[in-house]
């Protein structure tokens, strides 16, 4: 069984270009989350897609914007990439209303801006 | 605002010796409290949870405690090993049975001493 998978890995960008990352669900999951984690702070919560549409969002500008495809699969979009854009891109996915509730995470897209 | 916030930054604990981390959150709303631990490289990855109606619940070496009446979480290892050496997150969710966002605290570094 296939945890969430993220990809690329690493990614080095230049101010003002645009990013895409891309995340992979756990089998049987439906939603998914995207945190950004700076060095040595916890995540913050970017937003969160369900049935392919965004149902909440943290407290980033428009810039990040996203994507969910009907198998559930997401993405992440980072406009204008800023040198603050630089973290640790974290997907987690879950399944709604469905107990256990945790959060499975990816181990994350590590982004450079430079 | 929300807020979850840890005590300690780094926490130095013998092998084999209990280890005890703690949290406080603002949110007194919050309904649902989860323990993650991050390894280098990896993302976060689920320890134990607990929801509002409870005061403690245990795992396999590990017991998570509420207090509401003053926001404090706290997580005990019991019978440190090696592998237990990482940093943990507190991470407090709202109501939707897991699929709200999570908000995060700063984390401690859990170093396990042989």
């Amino acid at each position: 069984d296939a945890g969430v998978t993220q990809s690329p890995t690493h990614l080095i960008k230049t101010r003002g270009q645009q990013v895409t990352l891309r995340c992979s669900p756990k089998s049987g999951h439906d939603t998914v989350s995207w945190y950004q984690q700076a060095l040595g702070q916890g995540p913050q919560f970017i937003f969160q897609y369900y049935e392919e549409e965004e149902r909440q969002r943290g407290n980033f500008p428009d810039r990040f914007s996203g994507h969910q495809f009907p198998n559930y699969s997401s993405e992440l979009n980072v406009n204008a990439l800023l040198l603050g854009d630089s973290a640790l891109y974290l997907c987690a996915s879950s399944k709604q209303g469905i107990p256990p509730y945790e959060q499975y995470f990816g181990p994350g897209t590590r982004l450079t801006v430079t | 605002g929300e807020s979850v916030g840890l005590h300690l930054p780094t926490l130095s604990v013998q092998e084999g010796d209990n280890s005890i981390i703690n949290c406080a959150y603002s949110n007194s709303a919050s309904d649902y409290f989860i323990w993650y631990k991050q390894e280098s490289g990896k993302g976060p990855q689920f320890i134990i949870d607990i929801r509002s109606n409870m005061d403690k619940r245990q795992g396999q070496r590990v017991t998570v405690l509420l207090n509401k009446t003053v926001k404090h979480l706290s997580l005990q290892i019991a019978a440190t090993q090696p592998g237990d050496s990482a940093v943990y997150f507190c991470a407090e969710g709202g109501a939707n049975f897991g699929n709200e966002k999570l908000t995060f605290g700063t984390g401690t570094r859990l170093t396990i001493i042989p």
